[in-house]
Order: structure tokens, then C-alpha cells, then sequence
């Protein structure tokens, strides 16, 4: 079965640029997270879905950040305008049923903002 | 104080050894514990869940202790591969239910 899937794996843009990264959770699951990753911080939830829902974004930073999730299959995060300090790995991962279960996660997104 | 603290490391240790990692928890409400492993540059992913009885899963063993807030992770005869970050994670008591993630603590095991 396959996994999590995340795109693209890297991303190098530059400063002021939008970026966009894209998701598809494992089917059937209930649950999508976005977390970003950095040395300093750790992994930070940023958002969550529940049945393609937002349920809780009190961690996204900004409003330059942005979530969708369209359909059960398919979320993105958008960063507009993108910054050096928004340089880290960005990961997408699911659940089945319940927020708190054990969630799978995707190979994540490195994004360097130059 | 933070929600969940580790120590960070790196523990060192050679193969063979036994190690154990605690972790600390703020939220007495807590009701799920787990311990995540990540290799470098990879994913998380799920190493085991922890349980009030504790549980063990081959060479892993975790206990939870609820009147102190800890959980723990002790790891049996380490083998090289076991070289990773491994992530203790507590969920939240808020209204909306998320988990907590540690900031992990490294592991190295030497030949």
C-alpha cells in the first residue's frame, strides 16, 4: 500500500517567491497534519484537517501561511510570501480515525528560501 | 516549563549496551504516549505506543509513570541500527486533541 506522498521532496526558491507543497494522505484516513521541522524548535504542528475540515491551525505562523485540503485525498500548504527563516523540512502526515492515534508520515519537503 | 522535555544527548553508546531515555510530561490529563523514531534526514515513524501496564516489543521496553510524569524507553542489547533521534510525543488535553512532540533525543551506537 502506499504511504503518505509528498511533492516536491526539495524546493529551493527565493526570497519573496510563492511556494506551494502537496500532500495525499493514505486512503481512507480521517486525519491530515502539516508539520514543519527545524533544528532550533523541533517538529511544530502547524495545522490539521479532520474529513477534509480544518480543525485547529493555531500553529500556523502567519498569515502568509495557507491550507487547503480540497478533497479526502489531496491538501496543500502554500507559503506567500516566502522567507529565509521559513527554510525547513515541511512534513504531511495521517491518522485513521482519531487525532491522537498514530500517525504516518510523509518523506516531508525540504524547502530552502535563499 | 515545557509540555514535553527530553534530554537531547547524543548518548553514546557501544553496540551491545542497554540505554535508556526518559521523557517528561506536563499535562497530567495526558492519555496517549509514544515513542517515534527518526533517522537522519527520514521521516518519523512509529517505534510503539506506550501503555499504563508497559509494554515491550523485543529489545524496547516503555513504561509510563503517571504519578511523576514520565514515560521511558529502554533499549536492550543496541545494535548499530538503532543509531537514530528517537522522539518521545504526549498528546495535548485541550479541546482540540493534537500530540506534543519532544524534541528528541540522539543516539549513537558504536562498533
Amino acid at each position: 500500500d502506499a504511504g503518505v506522498i509528498q511533492s516536491p521532496r526539495h524546493e529551493v526558491t527565493e526570497m519573496g517567491q510563492e511556494v506551494t507543497l502537496r500532500c495525499k494522505p493514505i486512503s481512507g484516513h480521517d486525519y491530515l497534519f502539516w508539520y514543519r521541522q527545524t533544528m532550533m524548535r523541533g517538529l511544530e504542528l502547524l495545522i490539521y484537517f479532520n474529513n477534509n475540515v480544518p480543525i485547529d491551525d493555531s500553529g500556523m505562523p502567519e498569515d502568509r501561511f495557507s491550507a487547503k485540503m480540497p478533497n479526502a485525498s489531496f491538501s496543500t500548504l502554500k507559503i506567500q510570501p516566502s522567507e529565509p527563516r521559513d527554510s525547513a523540512v515541511y512534513f504531511c502526515a495521517s491518522s485513521l480515525m482519531v487525532a491522537t492515534d498514530t500517525q504516518y508520515f510523509g518523506p516531508g519537503t525540504r524547502l530552502t528560501v535563499l | 516549563r515545557k509540555e514535553v522535555e527530553q534530554d537531547p544527548g547524543p548518548f553514546n553508546v557501544p553496540e551491545g549496551a542497554t540505554v535508556a531515555f526518559n521523557c517528561t510530561y506536563s499535562n497530567s490529563a495526558s492519555q496517549s504516549f509514544f515513542w517515534y523514531r527518526q533517522d537522519c534526514r527520514k521521516e518519523p515513524k512509529l517505534l510503539m505506543s506506550v501503555y499504563s501496564s508497559g509494554n515491550e516489543d523485543g529489545r524496547f521496553t516503555a513504561q509510563l509513570n503517571r504519578a511523576s510524569q514520565y514515560i521511558s524507553l529502554l533499549i536492550r542489547d543496541s545494535k548499530l541500527s538503532d543509531s537514530a533521534t528517537y522522539l518521545c510525543v504526549v498528546n495535548n488535553a485541550g479541546n482540540n486533541r493534537k500530540l506534543i512532540w519532544g524534541l528528541g533525543t540522539s543516539l549513537a551506537v558504536n562498533p
